[in-house]
C-alpha cells in the first residue's frame, strides 16, 4: 500500500463552521506534512509531524490546528477560516531520513464562503 | 529570489517531440524531487535524486550538484504527458523538514 488518503475531496465551509481535514498512510511512514496549494501557484509548506510531534509550524495562523494521534493519521483542524484560506490542502508523507521520497495525497479542495 | 527556479514556465509541443524541463536552485540540498501535478490535484512523486542520473519508461532525470541544476527529459511525448512537472528541494542537514518547490512547468502535448 502506497498510498496517502485525504478525506474528503472536496469542502465547502462557512466562516463559522469547524471542519476536519483527514489524511492517512499505512506505509510505516514517520514523518507528515501539510501543504497548501492556492490555483496557479507551488505548494506552501504548512506544517511537519515527525514521530507525531509538531516538529515544524510555518507560522500559520491558529485558525489552522493540526493533530497526529497515531502514527498513521494526521489532521487539520479548521475553525473561523476566511475566504482567502480556499485552496488545496495536500497532505504528504515519509520516512524521517532526508533522502527519501514523498508520497502526497490527492487534496482536498476547500472553499470556504 | 526564489530557492528553487523552473523553466520554462509553460511549454507546448507537439507529440512525439523530446521535452526538457529545468531545474536551478541556490541551496545546500540533501535531495531533489521531480513531480507531476494532473489538474484536480494530486501530486505523483517522478523521480528523487540525490546525484547522477535516473530513468523510468519515458522519463529520464539528471542532477549536476555541482552547479546546482537539474534536468526532466521525456521522450517521444505523448498527450497524456500533459501536466504542470514541479522541481522540489529537500534542504540539506537531514531529518523532516518539507519540501521547497518551484513554480511549475505547465506543459501541453498536442497530438
Amino acid at each position: 500500500d502506497t498510498e496517502v488518503t485525504q478525506t474528503p475531496k472536496h469542502l465547502v465551509m462557512g466562516m463559522t463552521n469547524k471542519k476536519s481535514l483527514k489524511c492517512e498512510q499505512h506505509m510505516g511512514h514517520r514523518a507528515m506534512y501539510w501543504y497548501k496549494q492556492k490555483a496557479k501557484k507551488p505548494p506552501e509548506l504548512m506544517f511537519v509531524y515527525s514521530y507525531e510531534k509538531l516538529s515544524i509550524n510555518e507560522s500559520v495562523p491558529s485558525r489552522f490546528s493540526p493533530e497526529c494521534p497515531n502514527s498513521s493519521l494526521l489532521n487539520l483542524h479548521l475553525h473561523a477560516l476566511q475566504p482567502e484560506d480556499s485552496a488545496l490542502y495536500l497532505c504528504a508523507s515519509s520516512t524521517s531520513w532526508a533522502n527519501t521520497e514523498a508520497f502526497f495525497g490527492q487534496g482536498t479542495r476547500l472553499t470556504v464562503v | 529570489k526564489n530557492e528553487v527556479e523552473q523553466s520554462p514556465q509553460n511549454l507546448t509541443a507537439q507529440e512525439g517531440e523530446f521535452i526538457t524541463i529545468n531545474c536551478s536552485y541556490s541551496v545546500g540540498i540533501s535531495a531533489l524531487h521531480w513531480l507531476q501535478q494532473h489538474p484536480g490535484g494530486g501530486i505523483v512523486s517522478l523521480f528523487m535524486l540525490s546525484s547522477g542520473k535516473k530513468k523510468h519508461g519515458r522519463l529520464i532525470a539528471t542532477i549536476n550538484i555541482q552547479e546546482k541544476h537539474s534536468s526532466l527529459h521525456i521522450t517521444a511525448s505523448h498527450p497524456r504527458d500533459s501536466a504542470v512537472y514541479i522541481c522540489a528541494v529537500r534542504h540539506s542537514g537531514g531529518g523532516a523538514d518539507g519540501l521547497t518547490f518551484g513554480k511549475g512547468t505547465h506543459l501541453i502535448i498536442q497530438p
